[in-house]
């Protein structure tokens, strides 16, 4: 089983629409909670972190259920350029401040 | 950004053959990581460091090894490349609790 899982996709959206990514993660002992985009051929780049309380930044809504050890993402009024794979991430828990991945979900915001 | 570069940023090599790729931050940062990315696994760890000479094993740290001389320097070394270590490889930061990346290097081993 995968440290950390995400639906691959493609989420295949018009614009305006709202989508929903979800992940499970494994490691009980994470504390820290990533969403990170990236774009085709380029590098990761952080999206937000997520909160226990949740958190929302713009069009974008990050929620986190300790409990069930599931984070999710929200998308409001989907943009064109919204198009992108979007990487869920947990920290390992233990020293190095290592990252655990999810291998993405690929979003295309069609017109 | 984070003000990290990583060179080369292409390569083709021959099996066999040792690699360098460099990965060179101007921030001064402790933590540097080393990842590899390829379809269906996503981002996993190879090697990092926690200050200069100070390193340690990834998850799939087989096959390479790194150096760290300087801060703001962080070398991967593949010593005989092999087909299976075609990937894209991205160096990161840490910042707090969160990694920046930089732009990565694409690796074709023939």
């Amino acid at each position: 089983r995968k440290e950390v899982e995400q639906d691959p996709g493609p989420f295949n959206v018009p614009e305006g629409a709202t989508v929903a990514f979800n992940c499970t993660y494994s490691n009980s002992a994470s504390q820290s909670f990533f969403w990170y985009r990236q774009d085709c051929r380029k590098e990761p780049k952080l999206l937000m972190s997520v909160y226990s309380s949740g958190n929302e930044d713009g069009r974008f809504t990050a929620q986190l259920n300790r409990a069930s050890q599931y984070i999710s993402l929200l998308i409001r009024d989907s943009k064109l350029s919204d198009s992108a794979t979007y990487l869920c991430v947990v920290n390992s828990g233990d020293q190095g401040g290592k990252l655990i991945f999810g291998q993405g979900t690929e979003l295309s915001v069609k017109p | 950004d984070a003000g990290i570069t990583q060179s080369p940023r292409h390569k083709v090599t021959e099996t066999g053959t040792p690699v360098t790729l460099r990965c060179h931050q101007t921030e001064n940062h402790r933590y540097m990581y080393w990842y590899r990315q390829d379809p269906g696994h996503g981002l996993r760890l190879i090697h990092y460091s926690y200050g200069v000479k100070d390193t340690d094993k990834g998850e799939v740290s087989d096959g390479y090894s790194v150096s760290r001389s300087k801060t703001e320097d962080f070398l991967l070394t593949l010593e005989s490349a092999t087909s299976s270590q075609t990937s894209v490889y991205f160096c990161a930061i840490s910042k707090g609790e969160t990694q920046y990346f930089g732009p990565g290097t694409r690796l074709l081993v023939l």
